[in-house]
């Protein structure tokens, strides 16, 4: 069964201070690796896409990594900024055919950035 | 650039009430739609996907339907609403100019009672 899972759940940390936060999947077979950042009621906003040949990839303050034979991605924070209290999703997708593919949502970490 | 719209953003609709969550995408043509929910503390379930007008595939089976009279039109409806229909609902997009990128729309709150 295709699965993503997130850690932590949750997350508090100051402003200011970087944050780490991890992706585990089995989905199979990868296509690439989607990392989303969601305000709460709001509709999630992609932050990275990266394939199976990519292992890192940044936006600003973001930087995701990939290890494709772990099957493990990172979301690395930098000198966090209130604004960033969100939840933060990871989604997979796998191939299901000729152009065709299929997303799997892990759950998200809820992170909290306090002044 | 693309714009998606949905709208309504917050909807309060008792038991056994129809619905209708209407969704657009601007500035592209030909996109694939999706419906998803999500529901408190839980990720995002897709309900219907659509690759083109009246090319629809549901995801799982339940109490909703979706349609696509446009090229950039989703509808998703239901005649009679459930008490576990209530969630939070996104419609998305990806294809020509999205850059294998899904896009989201910014939810409508459905609270049935």
């Amino acid at each position: 069964k295709n699965q993503v899972e997130q850690s932590p759940q949750s997350l508090i940390i100051l402003e200011g201070k970087n944050c780490t936060l991890q992706c585990n999947y089995t989905v199979s077979p990868f296509s690439n690796l989607r990392w989303y950042k969601q305000d709460t009621g709001r509709g999630p906003v992609s932050l990275t896409i990266m394939t199976f040949s990519e292992n890192t990839k940044s936006n600003g303050r973001y930087t995701a990594t990939l290890d494709a034979d772990t099957k493990q991605s990172s979301l690395h924070i930098t000198a966090s900024q209130l604004s960033d209290s969100a939840s933060y999703i990871c989604v997979v997708s796998f191939a299901v055919g000729f152009g065709n593919e299929k997303l799997t949502f892990g759950t998200g970490t809820r992170l909290t950035i306090i002044p | 650039s693309q714009t998606i719209h949905q709208w309504p953003a917050t909807l309060v609709q008792p038991v056994g009430s129809p619905l209708s969550l209407e969704c657009t995408v601007e500035g592209t043509s030909n996109p694939n739609l999706y419906w998803y929910r999500q529901a408190a503390g839980r990720g995002l379930q897709l309900l219907f996907y659509s690759i083109g007008i009246d090319q629809i595939s549901s995801e799982v089976p339940q109490n909703l339907s979706a349609s696509r009279p446009q090229d950039r039109q989703f509808i998703l409806s239901s005649k009679k609403l459930l008490l576990s229909d209530s969630g939070f609902y996104l419609c998305a997009w990806s294809g020509p100019y999205s850059g294998n990128t899904i896009y989201f729309g910014e939810g409508s709150w459905l609270t049935v009672v």
